[in-house]
C-alpha cells in the first residue's frame, strides 16, 4: 500500500530544476506532500484532492493524475533552503490515513 | 492557533524497560491524531491512528499501544522494549482525514 517515489536522491545547483514522482498501485482520493528537514518533523507543503488539480507553493507546484494514481512535485529554479527530504502521502477512498511513500533526498548545491 | 506539543525529545532506555511517549495537541478539538516511526534514512511508518477519544486503529502489529484517554491526548506505550523499537517517533494531527498533518517535533528513542 506503499507509494513509490522516484527518484530516491537528486542534487541540483542552484537554479536548477526538478520533478519527483509518486505513484501508487491502489485508487486514489487524494496526494499531500511534505518536505523534512534532517533531524526536523516534516512540513506539510501542499494537498491535492483533485484528478488533474494543480497547486503551487513558493516556486514548488505539483498535479495529481487520478486514472494513472501519480502525482509529481515540480521544484523550479531551486534555491538552497529546498534541500531536504521529500514524502508523498497517498490517501485512498473510505481511508482515515494516510501511507507515506520512501522519501525522495534533493540537496541543492551553490 | 494551534499547536501540538511532544515529549520527550530524545529518550535512552534498555531493552526490556517499559515506555510511555505522550502527544498534546491544543487550539483544535476532536482532531485526529497518528503515531509514525520513522528508521534512520527511512520513510515514515504509520503505527497507529485515532478519530476520537477511545478509538484507536492499529497498522503494524508489535509490542506497541496506543491511548487516547482525552480528545487531545495521544500517548504510545510498551511495556518491554525491544532493540528494533529504536528510531525517531513522530506524533501528528489533522482536522480530518482530508486535512493536511502537523507534525510534532519527535522523539528521537535509542534502546540499549
Amino acid at each position: 500500500q506503499q507509494p513509490v517515489q522516484s527518484p530516491q536522491a537528486v542534487i541540483l545547483r542552484e537554479g536548477e530544476d526538478a520533478v519527483i514522482n509518486c505513484s501508487s498501485s491502489k485508487a486514489l482520493y487524494s496526494v499531500h506532500w511534505y518536505r523534512q528537514k534532517h533531524g526536523e518533523a516534516p512540513v506539510f507543503l501542499m494537498i491535492l484532492l483533485k484528478g488533474g488539480e494543480q497547486k503551487g507553493h513558493e516556486k514548488i507546484s505539483a498535479s495529481f493524475n487520478e486514472k494513472k494514481q501519480q502525482s509529481s512535485l515540480y521544484l523550479t529554479a531551486s534555491q538552497l533552503s529546498y534541500s531536504g527530504t521529500y514524502f508523498c502521502g497517498t490517501e485512498r477512498r473510505g481511508a482515515n490515513n494516510l501511507f507515506f511513500g520512501t522519501g525522495t533526498r534533493l540537496t541543492v548545491i551553490p | 492557533s494551534q499547536t501540538i506539543h511532544q515529549w520527550p525529545a530524545t529518550l535512552v532506555q534498555p531493552v526490556g524497560s517499559p515506555l510511555s511517549l505522550e502527544c498534546t495537541v491544543e487550539g483544535t478539538s476532536n482532531p485526529n491524531l497518528y503515531w509514525y516511526r520513522q528508521a534512520a534514512g527511512r520513510g515514515l511508518q504509520l503505527l497507529f491512528y485515532s478519530v476520537g477519544i477511545g478509538q484507536i486503529s492499529s497498522e503494524v502489529p508489535q509490542n506497541l499501544s496506543a491511548s487516547r484517554p482525552q480528545d487531545r491526548q495521544f500517548i504510545l506505550s510498551s511495556k518491554k522494549l525491544l532493540l528494533s523499537d529504536s528510531g525517531f517517533y513522530l506524533c501528528a494531527w489533522s482536522p480530518n482525514h482530508h486535512q493536511p498533518q502537523h507534525f510534532g517535533d519527535g522523539t528521537r528513542l535509542s534502546i540499549l
